[in-house]
């Protein structure tokens, strides 16, 4: 059965840190991969997606990147910090759009 | 533009009502897909339902039931005798086939408390 992993839980991180949230898939093959954030408001709101090794898409301009090293396999990462990362990070995969999956999440704080 | 619309940010209800939450949503395209996503406390988005547009049959599950109506780019959400575990935040999404990736497009949510 298909799986994804995300990690970790929990972040508290300092203004111009680096940032680097993982995800990976397991028991599938080429899924598309997406990760989301939803802000204190509660909306989610889609960052990144990829439909292949190395193929990102961004659905907005911010001070995140992602990156798709292998095919399971999608990280979330930032250079340096601002305080509006702060939020909650899912990541999710779908062979489709026929059943998303999503992470358990990571609560992000930057102080 | 938004395209899915929930118009309720947060409902109140006591144990055992019935209640309903809207979602209205826009899309030129004619093949898409609906979803409802349940959000509790912890965080974890916990899948409910995919309708496709091409399916208007109501569906029921339980306590729950979804009613589709192409004509009116709806898709409402109804929880009947509901219960104080269906305290959560509610997410209507569209995920269009037109849209690069296939990603889900979801509206802002719904705060649904159930008391006893």
């Amino acid at each position: 059965s298909q799986t994804i992993h995300q990690w970790p839980a929990t972040l508290v991180q300092p203004v111009g840190s680096p940032l680097s949230l993982e995800c990976t898939v397991e028991g599938t093959s080429n899924p598309n991969l997406y990760w989301y954030r939803q802000a204190a408001g509660r909306g989610l709101q889609l960052l990144f997606y990829s439909v292949g090794i190395g193929q990102i898409s961004s659905e907005v301009p911010q001070n995140l990147s992602a990156s798709r090293p292998q095919d399971r396999q999608f990280i979330l990462s930032s250079k340096k910090l601002l305080l509006s990362d702060s939020g909650f990070y899912l990541c999710a995969w779908a062979p489709n759009n026929y059943g998303y999956t999503f992470g358990s999440g990571t609560r992000l704080t930057v102080v | 533009a938004q395209k899915v619309t929930q118009a309720q940010t947060e409902i109140s209800v006591v144990e055992k009502e019935d209640v309903t939450l809207d979602c209205v949503y826009e899309t030129r395209d004619t093949t898409y897909y609906l979803f409802w996503y349940k959000q509790p406390p912890s965080g974890e988005l916990v899948f409910l339902i995919r309708r496709n547009s091409f399916d208007e049959q109501n569906e029921i599950s339980g306590r729950y039931s979804w009613n589709f109506q192409k004509s009116t780019s709806s898709f409402n959400f109804t929880i009947t005798a509901s219960q104080v575990v269906d305290s959560a935040v509610y997410f209507c999404a569209l995920s269009e086939t037109t849209l690069s990736g296939y990603a889900l497009n979801f509206g802002k949510g719904t705060s649904l408390l159930v008391t006893p």
